[in-house]
């Protein structure tokens, strides 16, 4: 069990290009959550996967904010025609239902948006 | 009005003295409540859990829940400096089968040497 791992750690793009973030939960974890959070503010729920099935969406995630869980393992959160109002970092975090216990995080994608 | 409320501080404390960090929420029916540390640059690391009135306790931290007041409080005992760090409340939503945290702002705590 390595933890739940977020790949890139850092990402500088211009304003209006798409970017795409990958997220890899702790093996048999059938959740998996996408969070964002901005400077001094606790993160903020974007959308979450049971399995493959995307369950919800938060009214923040406008229409340029997509996630994918194919085949109910990696996660992908891809922001096409970024703004500097997306500048954040991105988290993702994995649960078992029935575990009891709160999410584990992983380390966070920050994304920079010039 | 936010559903998670924190002093964002910050809460400036001596070494080895108790660091009290308080929370409130503003729904009823919430069920989990839970304590994560986050250092600057770093994602929130769970430290403690609580789903039932009353103190729990893990090494130098306990976690308070007071559900008719709709309050959570986390002591640190015995501060150190490697405890600064701003410490986030997260609760579960009501009737919420999603399991989605809603999280405070944090408190930054500040344990001076």
């Amino acid at each position: 069990d390595t933890g739940v791992s977020q790949d890139p750690r850092h990402k500088i793009t211009k304003r209006g290009q798409n970017v795409t973030f990958r997220c890899d939960p702790i093996s048999e974890h059938n959740r998996l959550y996408w969070y964002r959070q901005t400077l001094g503010q606790g993160p903020e729920f974007l959308t979450y996967f049971q399995n493959e099935a995307q369950l919800e969406k938060s009214r923040l995630l406008s229409d340029r904010f997509s996630a994918e869980r194919p085949k109910g393992s990696f996660s992908t959160l891809e922001i096409q025609r970024t703004e500097q109002g997306d500048s954040a970092m991105y988290l993702c975090a994995s649960i078992k239902l029935g575990g009891g216990s709160g999410y584990t995080f992983g380390s966070g994608t920050r994304l920079t948006v010039v | 009005q936010k559903e998670v409320e924190q002093n964002s501080g910050p809460l400036s404390v001596p070494e080895g003295a108790i660091a009290s960090l308080n929370c409130t929420y503003s729904d009823r029916g919430s069920q989990s409540f839970f304590w994560y540390r986050q250092y600057s640059g770093k994602s929130p690391e769970l430290i403690m859990s609580i789903y039932s009135n009353g103190d729990k306790e893990d090494g130098r931290f306990t976690a308070q829940l007071n559900k008719a007041s709709q309050y959570v409080s986390l002591l640190i005992r015995d501060s150190q400096p490697s405890d600064s760090a701003t410490y986030l409340c997260a609760v579960t939503g009501v009737g919420d089968s999603s399991y989605k945290l809603i999280f405070g702002s944090g408190t930054r705590l500040l344990v001076r040497p």
